[in-house]
Protein backbone atom coordinates (compact mmCIF):
# COMPACT_ATOMS: atom_id res chain seq x y z
CA UNK A 1 0.00 0.00 0.00
CA UNK A 2 1.67 3.33 -1.32
CA UNK A 3 1.06 6.35 0.88
CA UNK A 4 1.35 9.65 0.61
CA UNK A 5 4.82 10.68 0.60
CA UNK A 6 6.81 13.97 1.52
CA UNK A 7 10.11 15.23 0.09
CA UNK A 8 12.34 16.37 1.58
CA UNK A 9 12.14 14.82 5.63
CA UNK A 10 13.86 17.93 6.84
CA UNK A 11 14.79 21.23 5.05
CA UNK A 12 17.18 23.18 7.31
CA UNK A 13 17.45 26.57 5.26
CA UNK A 14 18.99 30.31 6.08
CA UNK A 15 16.63 32.96 6.68
CA UNK A 16 15.70 35.12 3.48
CA UNK A 17 16.40 31.60 1.19
CA UNK A 18 13.26 30.18 -1.00
CA UNK A 19 12.43 26.42 -0.24
CA UNK A 20 9.99 23.82 -1.84
CA UNK A 21 8.73 20.72 -0.52
CA UNK A 22 7.30 18.31 -2.67
CA UNK A 23 4.31 15.78 -2.27
CA UNK A 24 3.18 12.56 -3.86
CA UNK A 25 0.02 11.61 -3.11
CA UNK A 26 -2.05 8.18 -3.09
CA UNK A 27 -2.65 7.80 -7.07
CA UNK A 28 -5.91 7.54 -7.71
CA UNK A 29 -6.79 10.47 -5.45
CA UNK A 30 -7.64 13.66 -7.32
CA UNK A 31 -7.62 15.65 -4.06
CA UNK A 32 -4.91 16.63 -2.76
CA UNK A 33 -4.13 19.51 0.96
CA UNK A 34 -1.58 21.05 2.02
CA UNK A 35 -1.29 22.28 5.99
CA UNK A 36 1.28 23.36 8.42
CA UNK A 37 1.88 22.61 11.99
CA UNK A 38 3.55 24.12 14.74
CA UNK A 39 5.00 22.64 18.11
CA UNK A 40 2.13 21.86 20.23
CA UNK A 41 -0.59 22.73 17.40
CA UNK A 42 -2.82 20.87 15.63
CA UNK A 43 -2.31 21.10 11.96
CA UNK A 44 -3.62 24.08 10.17
CA UNK A 45 -5.16 24.09 6.52
CA UNK A 46 -3.11 26.07 3.88
CA UNK A 47 -4.83 25.15 0.56
CA UNK A 48 -6.10 21.97 -1.74
CA UNK A 49 -6.08 20.68 -4.99
CA UNK A 50 -8.51 18.80 -7.17
CA UNK A 51 -6.57 17.55 -10.01
CA UNK A 52 -4.91 20.53 -10.94
CA UNK A 53 -6.84 23.34 -9.90
CA UNK A 54 -6.35 24.85 -6.79
CA UNK A 55 -9.82 25.71 -4.90
CA UNK A 56 -9.22 27.30 -1.54
CA UNK A 57 -6.50 28.89 0.14
CA UNK A 58 -6.44 29.59 3.69
CA UNK A 59 -5.54 33.22 4.89
CA UNK A 60 -2.39 31.50 6.44
CA UNK A 61 -1.41 31.46 2.81
CA UNK A 62 0.81 34.55 2.44
CA UNK A 63 1.98 35.89 -1.01
CA UNK A 64 5.65 34.84 0.04
CA UNK A 65 3.57 30.83 -0.38
CA UNK A 66 2.34 29.27 -4.21
CA UNK A 67 1.40 25.78 -4.26
CA UNK A 68 0.87 24.38 -7.63
CA UNK A 69 -0.09 20.81 -9.06
CA UNK A 70 0.69 20.48 -12.83
CA UNK A 71 -0.73 17.41 -14.29
CA UNK A 72 -2.80 16.57 -11.55
CA UNK A 73 -0.53 14.37 -9.71
CA UNK A 74 2.53 16.00 -7.48
CA UNK A 75 2.26 18.88 -6.18
CA UNK A 76 4.97 21.40 -4.73
CA UNK A 77 4.77 24.13 -2.48
CA UNK A 78 7.26 27.07 -2.36
CA UNK A 79 8.29 29.23 0.41
CA UNK A 80 10.22 32.45 -0.71
CA UNK A 81 11.78 35.07 1.27
CA UNK A 82 11.68 32.26 4.19
CA UNK A 83 11.31 34.15 7.77
CA UNK A 84 11.66 32.14 10.90
CA UNK A 85 7.67 32.34 11.56
CA UNK A 86 8.03 29.91 8.86
CA UNK A 87 9.52 27.26 11.36
CA UNK A 88 6.90 24.06 11.32
CA UNK A 89 6.04 20.86 10.35
CA UNK A 90 4.48 21.06 6.39
CA UNK A 91 2.15 17.78 5.91
CA UNK A 92 0.17 16.99 2.93
CA UNK A 93 -2.86 14.95 2.75
CA UNK A 94 -4.70 13.27 -0.28
CA UNK A 95 -8.24 12.21 -0.71
CA UNK A 96 -10.50 10.28 -3.25
CA UNK A 97 -14.04 12.05 -3.96
CA UNK A 98 -16.89 11.25 -2.49
CA UNK A 99 -19.02 11.92 0.77
CA UNK A 100 -17.54 11.33 4.02
CA UNK A 101 -14.06 10.04 2.35
CA UNK A 102 -11.46 10.47 4.66
CA UNK A 103 -7.91 12.10 3.93
CA UNK A 104 -4.89 10.63 4.01
CA UNK A 105 -1.67 12.42 5.56
CA UNK A 106 1.83 11.87 4.67
CA UNK A 107 4.48 12.09 7.72
CA UNK A 108 5.51 15.77 6.52
CA UNK A 109 8.76 17.89 5.80
CA UNK A 110 9.89 19.70 8.96
CA UNK A 111 11.46 23.27 7.88
CA UNK A 112 13.89 24.83 10.32
CA UNK A 113 14.93 28.82 9.37
CA UNK A 114 18.19 30.02 11.40
CA UNK B 1 -16.31 22.88 9.93
CA UNK B 2 -19.00 22.36 12.74
CA UNK B 3 -17.29 23.09 16.48
CA UNK B 4 -16.23 19.80 18.55
CA UNK B 5 -15.44 19.67 22.04
CA UNK B 6 -12.99 17.22 23.34
CA UNK B 7 -11.10 16.90 26.71
CA UNK B 8 -7.91 18.06 26.57
CA UNK B 9 -5.77 14.77 28.19
CA UNK B 10 -6.79 11.30 29.16
CA UNK B 11 -4.82 8.49 31.08
CA UNK B 12 -5.79 5.06 30.86
CA UNK B 13 -4.07 1.81 31.62
CA UNK B 14 -2.51 -0.35 28.95
CA UNK B 15 -4.68 -3.23 28.05
CA UNK B 16 -7.49 -1.88 28.93
CA UNK B 17 -10.54 -0.08 27.02
CA UNK B 18 -10.21 3.48 26.53
CA UNK B 19 -13.34 6.03 25.64
CA UNK B 20 -12.73 9.21 24.28
CA UNK B 21 -15.67 11.47 23.80
CA UNK B 22 -16.58 14.16 21.49
CA UNK B 23 -19.36 17.13 21.27
CA UNK B 24 -20.56 18.44 18.33
CA UNK B 25 -23.87 19.51 19.59
CA UNK B 26 -24.26 22.27 16.76
CA UNK B 27 -23.63 19.01 14.07
CA UNK B 28 -26.02 18.88 11.42
CA UNK B 29 -27.89 16.53 9.18
CA UNK B 30 -25.60 15.75 6.91
CA UNK B 31 -22.00 15.97 8.66
CA UNK B 32 -20.01 13.41 8.90
CA UNK B 33 -17.95 12.56 12.02
CA UNK B 34 -14.60 11.54 11.21
CA UNK B 35 -11.60 10.55 14.41
CA UNK B 36 -7.78 11.28 13.31
CA UNK B 37 -4.91 10.28 15.40
CA UNK B 38 -1.10 11.67 15.23
CA UNK B 39 1.49 10.00 16.91
CA UNK B 40 4.90 11.37 18.20
CA UNK B 41 6.72 12.80 14.77
CA UNK B 42 4.20 11.37 12.28
CA UNK B 43 1.68 12.87 9.93
CA UNK B 44 -2.08 12.54 11.32
CA UNK B 45 -3.53 8.99 10.87
CA UNK B 46 -7.34 8.36 9.70
CA UNK B 47 -8.87 6.45 12.67
CA UNK B 48 -12.56 6.26 11.88
CA UNK B 49 -15.73 8.03 10.61
CA UNK B 50 -19.42 7.54 10.88
CA UNK B 51 -22.37 9.43 10.07
CA UNK B 52 -25.46 7.91 12.41
CA UNK B 53 -24.99 4.35 13.24
CA UNK B 54 -22.28 2.96 15.34
CA UNK B 55 -18.79 2.14 13.19
CA UNK B 56 -16.18 -0.90 13.62
CA UNK B 57 -13.06 -1.40 12.40
CA UNK B 58 -9.85 -3.49 12.98
CA UNK B 59 -8.73 0.16 15.04
CA UNK B 60 -11.67 1.33 16.63
CA UNK B 61 -14.90 1.46 16.94
CA UNK B 62 -17.12 4.51 16.90
CA UNK B 63 -20.48 4.98 19.32
CA UNK B 64 -22.27 7.92 18.32
CA UNK B 65 -25.42 9.02 20.68
CA UNK B 66 -28.69 8.73 19.20
CA UNK B 67 -29.59 12.69 18.72
CA UNK B 68 -25.63 12.54 17.27
CA UNK B 69 -24.60 15.70 19.39
CA UNK B 70 -22.06 13.41 20.99
CA UNK B 71 -19.96 10.45 19.74
CA UNK B 72 -16.97 8.53 21.83
CA UNK B 73 -14.05 6.80 20.27
CA UNK B 74 -13.38 3.11 21.81
CA UNK B 75 -10.09 1.64 21.62
CA UNK B 76 -10.60 -1.76 22.94
CA UNK B 77 -7.67 -2.77 24.54
CA UNK B 78 -5.57 0.25 24.37
CA UNK B 79 -1.45 -0.75 23.76
CA UNK B 80 1.64 1.61 24.49
CA UNK B 81 1.69 2.31 20.45
CA UNK B 82 -1.81 3.81 21.24
CA UNK B 83 -0.45 7.25 22.69
CA UNK B 84 -1.22 10.03 20.67
CA UNK B 85 -3.07 12.87 19.92
CA UNK B 86 -6.84 11.96 18.76
CA UNK B 87 -8.96 14.36 16.80
CA UNK B 88 -12.53 14.33 17.14
CA UNK B 89 -13.39 16.45 13.35
CA UNK B 90 -16.63 17.07 11.08
CA UNK B 91 -15.49 17.90 8.10
CA UNK B 92 -16.90 20.29 5.49
CA UNK B 93 -17.66 18.84 2.39
CA UNK B 94 -17.89 20.53 -0.87
CA UNK B 95 -18.04 19.98 -5.04
CA UNK B 96 -18.20 15.99 -4.34
CA UNK B 97 -15.00 15.73 -1.83
CA UNK B 98 -13.48 17.01 1.62
CA UNK B 99 -12.79 20.55 2.09
CA UNK B 100 -9.56 21.48 4.05
CA UNK B 101 -10.27 20.22 8.04
CA UNK B 102 -9.58 22.17 10.69
CA UNK B 103 -7.83 20.47 13.77
CA UNK B 104 -8.58 21.45 17.78
CA UNK B 105 -6.42 20.68 20.01
CA UNK B 106 -7.51 17.20 20.38
CA UNK B 107 -7.09 14.71 23.13
CA UNK B 108 -4.13 14.12 24.90
CA UNK B 109 -4.08 9.98 25.32
CA UNK B 110 -1.52 9.14 27.79
CA UNK B 111 -1.40 4.88 28.36
CA UNK B 112 0.54 3.92 31.27
CA UNK B 113 2.42 0.40 31.45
Amino acid sequence: DTGVSQNPRHKITKRGQNVTFRCDPISEHNRLYWYRQTLGQGPEFLTYFQNEAQLEKSRLLSDRFSAERPKGSFSTLEIQRTEQGDSAMYLCASSSQGDGVPQHFGDGTRLSIL
Amino acid sequence: DAKTTQPNSMESNEEEPVHLPCNHSTISGTDYIHWYRQLPSQGPEYVIHGLTSNVNNRMASLAIAEDRKSSTLILHRATLRDAAVYYCILPRYSGGGADGLTFGKGTHLIIQP
